[in-house]
């Protein structure tokens, strides 16, 4: 069974940049594709962006020049940078596999960007 | 952009009801590429149906997909109390993926 778990800071201050790591057991991240999905408080899903495991990316247009997602494949993991952020970067932050469709999340992790 | 807008906002029924739910595109959508997510408070969201009709691992036979070009529709037969939780569609036809905003279904 596939699991994902996401780490990083919980607070990030304005114009700082959030940096999450996704870290994938139970089955290699090798042939496949990986995604960044967030939440908001109280909001809808938007998607960030997803990540091959050769490295080749897509992001979301709204955020393509505040974003960087990477693999490492001897870890097992994937991460997303978010630079210059502010209150409205503020949301649950989930991994995902991703196969078009989203199969298996991680929990998800909460984000606050306040000084 | 791929505008999804999901109706209705919130959905009021009761355990045994049949629930249908929409999901309409802003412009053609392949079915090949619409999916339809569950999720509960303080949960990620989990995968129902993709490919508009097909369903995820180990999810009931109550649920079902359909659908094509710019209307969609996910049908619970019978509702379960489990049931009762926030729905989202999904497409993954082009970029950037979109979610619809959702679907609230609660208890009548």
């Amino acid at each position: 069974q596939v699991q994902l778990q996401e780490s990083g800071p919980g607070l990030v201050k304005p114009s700082e940049t959030l940096s999450l790591t996704c870290t994938v057991s139970g089955g290699s991240i090798s042939s496949y594709y990986w995604s960044w999905i967030r939440q908001p408080p109280g909001k809808g899903l938007e998607w960030i962006g997803y990540i091959y495991y050769t490295g080749s990316t897509n992001y979301n247009p709204s955020l393509k020049s505040r974003v960087t997602i990477s693999v490492d494949t001897s870890k097992n993991q994937f991460s997303l940078k978010l630079n210059s952020v502010t209150a409205a970067d503020t949301a649950v932050y989930y991994c995902a596999r991703d196969r078009f469709q989203n199969d298996y999340w991680g929990q998800g992790t909460l984000v606050t960007v306040s000084s | 952009e791929i505008v999804l807008t999901q109706s209705p906002g919130t959905l009021s029924l009761s355990p045994g009801e049949r629930a249908t739910l929409s999901c309409r595109a802003s412009q053609s959508v392949s079915s090949t590429y619409l999916a339809w997510y569950q999720q509960k408070p303080g949960q990620a969201p989990r995968l129902l149906i993709y490919g508009a009709s097909s369903r995820a691992t180990g999810i009931p036979d109550r649920f079902s997909g359909s659908g094509s070009g710019t209307d969609f529709t996910l049908t619970i037969s019978r509702l379960e109390p489990e049931d009762f939780a926030v729905y989202y569609c999904q497409q993954y036809d082009s970029s950037p993926r979109t979610f619809g905003q959702g679907t609230k279904l609660e208890i009548k």
